[in-house]
C-alpha cells in the first residue's frame, strides 16, 4: 500500500533553472493538492485539483504551474526557480468531502528544495 | 474565509506533564476539523479528527473536542512522552480545501 508517493526528496537549483516534482497516489482519491511549508507560516496550499483534467490556484500560486491527465499523477513545475521558493513541499490526497467518505489527508514524506 | 490559529511555540514539557494546545477557527458552516502530527524528517499524518459540533475525536491518548460555541479544537493529552516530540497542525475543511493552521512544536524532555 504505497499512499502517497513523492520524489525527489530532495533537490537543489540553480536560480532560473526548471523542475518537476512528481506526486502519485494510489487510493483513487479525486482531491490532490500541493503545499508548501515555511519556517513560521505553517503550510500554504499552492494549486489543487478535484479530479483529471481540473485544476485550481491555492493560496500561493505564482511561480508554479499544474496538470492533472490522470487520477493517480499531479506533478508540479517551477519554471524559472528563485530563491524564495526554497522551501519543503508536500503533496496530499484524499476523496472529496460531502460524499460520506473519509476526508482524511495522506501526505507524501516531502521534498526538500533549495534554489541557489 | 476560513482561518485557523495555533497558539505560537514551541511548547516544552518534561515526560508524563499535561499538554494543551490551543486552535480557534473561523469558517462559514460547519466545518470538519482535525489534527495532524508531522515527526521529524516525515510528512503529515492525521491524528484525530471530529465532523461535528460536541464530537470528541481522540487517538494515541490524545483528545480534542468540538467546541461550536467558543469555536475551538483544543489539543490534549494527560501524560505527554518524549516520543510525542512533532509539530502538531490544526485544520479545517468545509470545501475542497484544507486549510491548516501555523503549526505548534512540542518538545518533551524525560
Amino acid at each position: 500500500n504505497a499512499g502517497v508517493t513523492q520524489t525527489p526528496k530532495f533537490q537543489v537549483l540553480k536560480t532560473g533553472q526548471s523542475m518537476t516534482l512528481q506526486c502519485a497516489q494510489d487510493m483513487n482519491h479525486e482531491y490532490m493538492s500541493w503545499y508548501r511549508q515555511d519556517p513560521g507560516m505553517g503550510l500554504r496550499l499552492i494549486h489543487y485539483s478535484v479530479g483529471a483534467g481540473i485544476t485550481d490556484q491555492g493560496e500561493v500560486p505564482n511561480g508554479y504551474n499544474v496538470s492533472r491527465s490522470t487520477t493517480e499523477d499531479f506533478p508540479l513545475r517551477l519554471l524559472s526557480a528563485a530563491p524564495s521558493q526554497t522551501s519543503v513541499y508536500f503533496c496530499a490526497s484524499r476523496t472529496l468531502p460531502g460524499q460520506g467518505a473519509n476526508t482524511e489527508a495522506f501526505f507524501g514524506q516531502g521534498t526538500r528544495l533549495t534554489v541557489v | 474565509g476560513n482561518s485557523v490559529t495555533q497558539m505560537e511555540g514551541p511548547v516544552t514539557l518534561s515526560e508524563e506533564a499535561f499538554l494543551t494546545i490551543n486552535c480557534t477557527y473561523t469558517a462559514t458552516g460547519y466545518p470538519s476539523l482535525f489534527w495532524y502530527v508531522q515527526y521529524p524528517g516525515e510528512g503529515l499524518q492525521l491524528l484525530l479528527k471530529a465532523t461535528k459540533a460536541d464530537d470528541k475525536g481522540s487517538n494515541k491518548g490524545f483528545e480534542a473536542t468540538y467546541r461550536k460555541e467558543t469555536t475551538s479544537f483544543h489539543l490534549e493529552k494527560g501524560s505527554v512522552q518524549v516520543s510525542d516530540s512533532a509539530v502538531y497542525f490544526c485544520a479545517l475543511t468545509n470545501t475542497d480545501k484544507l486549510i491548516f493552521g501555523t503549526g505548534t512544536r512540542l518538545q518533551v524532555f524525560p
